[in-house]
């Protein structure tokens, strides 16, 4: 199974403050690059996804910024607040076969 | 749409017995997707069902694991026998759009113990 990196596993923010997640792909065939979040005892919902034909997108607090040629992507949540403290997960998938490959996962805290 | 259903929610069971997951998919939905969610190993793909016929079983760790999905609005998961290690959160989730990258809804989760 191609493996999808993702950094930090854990990461700690100030209310208001930035974070950011970064993931790395190995397979240049995958072609949709989504981010789930996940509260405890939940299952992962979508968050915010791009393919790779534009550079950046942008819902709400939430952003992906996509790097086709280093094959890297990133979440960044700007003013993050205590209610997005959650796990969130990158994943990666490809035209013609619907499965997700996931990261590890970031535990994220936002202290108030 | 109440989502994808899973049943049990939480499971204890002693080694060595029989363990069926219950799943019913967002009704419409033509993929199925079982994972397994650990700490160490993350969200890992346990099964792909696409309009009910399995596509790809790689993830199935081994020969205990079995999947099946009898019609389009059930699956079971089970392991018999169960060990100690496979004590995990078993999340089942379902798309549209076979074939295509799109958005995959998952259900609350099962969380197993097996002790």
């Amino acid at each position: 199974q191609q493996q999808v990196k993702q950094s930090p596993q854990s990461l700690i923010v100030q209310k208001g403050g930035i974070s950011i997640i970064n993931c790395a792909y190995e397979n240049t065939a995958f072609d949709y690059f989504p981010w789930y979040q996940q509260f405890p005892g939940k299952g992962p919902a979508l968050l915010i996804a791009i393919r790779p034909d534009v550079s950046e997108k942008k819902e709400g607090r939430f952003t992906i910024s996509f790097n086709k040629s280093a094959k890297q992507f990133s979440l960044h949540i700007m003013d993050s607040q205590p209610g997005d403290s959650a796990t969130y997960f990158c994943a990666a998938s490809m035209s013609g076969y619907s499965t997700l490959t996931f990261g590890k996962g970031t535990m994220l805290l936002v202290s108030p | 749409d109440a989502g994808v259903i899973q049943s049990p929610r939480h499971e204890v069971t002693e080694m060595g017995q029989e363990v069926t997951l219950r799943c019913k998919p967002i009704s419409g939905h033509n993929s199925l997707f079982w994972y397994r969610q650990t700490m160490m190993r993350g969200l890992e793909l346990l099964i792909y069902f696409n309009n009910n016929v399995p596509i790809d079983d790689s993830g199935m760790p081994e020969d205990r694991f079995s999947a099946k999905m009898p019609n389009a609005s059930f699956s079971t998961l089970k392991i018999q026998p169960s060990e100690p290690r496979d004590s995990a959160v078993y999340f089942c989730a379902s798309s549209s759009h076979p074939g295509a990258a799109t958005e995959a809804f998952f259900g609350q989760g099962t969380r197993l113990t097996v002790v």
